[in-house]
């Protein structure tokens, strides 16, 4: 029962526009979400979060936008740039003490030049 | 600030060995860690949650015999994969909750395990 989805294996985009990861959920208890960046062989890079009071949170080139009745969030990566390119996770949590996160099925993104 | 340390980076062993996998939160104290597999090209699969001086808590499907996991301390959590076999070759990730203004979570630089 894969909790977190998302649903484009693979994105590519044109260096200087906008990339727009997307990522859906089914667990109505899930109050907060993460994005992280991922390349081989390496662990997870933290890039921004979201909770569930929110619709919209920013930072620099990122943006996370949160429709809870839809269950769907996306990132949007503004402009994007080759170094960008890498496989894009979202993770959704219960708020608790011991709470644990729940991985998307991930979304490579490719920035040509 | 917030920094997971994950040792080894690699390491190929043979069929039938241990391998213990060592995650240290430098900065902070983790009361919880999270230890998941990955496979190629898929997601990353939470395999156990491990508390500070209590036993961990394993996801369906995971042997706990298999997959010994320790956290006797607030800085380091350990998973041994026992009596390995060529089909735990994986990378495996720990994961170390922190909390401040908002909780996150950070990551180790992953585990490749090669079984021979």
């Amino acid at each position: 029962d894969q909790q977190v989805k998302q649903n484009s294996p693979s994105l590519s985009v044109q260096e200087g526009r906008i990339s727009i990861l997307n990522c859906d959920y089914t667990n109505s208890m899930f109050d907060y979400f993460l994005w992280y960046k991922k390349y081989p062989a390496e662990g997870p890079t933290f890039l921004i979060s979201i909770s569930s009071i929110k619709d919209k949170n920013e930072d620099g080139r990122f943006t996370v936008f949160l429709n809870k009745s839809a269950k769907h969030l996306s990132l949007h990566i503004v402009p994007s740039q080759p170094g960008d390119s890498a496989v894009y996770f979202c993770a959704a949590s219960i708020t608790g003490t011991a709470s644990k996160l729940t991985f998307g099925t991930g979304t490579r993104l490719q920035v040509t030049l | 600030g917030a920094v997971v340390s994950q040792h080894p980076s690699w390491v190929i062993c043979k069929s039938g060995t241990s391998v213990k996998i060592e995650c240290r939160s430098l900065d902070f104290q983790a009361t919880t860690m999270f230890w998941y597999r990955q496979f190629p090209k898929q997601s990353l699969m939470l395999m156990a949650t491990s508390n500070e001086g209590s036993k961990a808590t394993y996801e369906q499907g995971v042997e706990k015999d298999k997959f010994l996991i320790n956290h006797a301390s607030l800085t380091l959590s350990t998973l041994t994969v026992t009596s390995a076999h060529p089909e735990d070759s994986s990378f495996y990730i720990c994961s170390a909750r922190y909390t401040g203004r908002f909780y996150g979570y950070t990551f180790g630089s992953g585990t490749r395990l090669t079984v021979v």
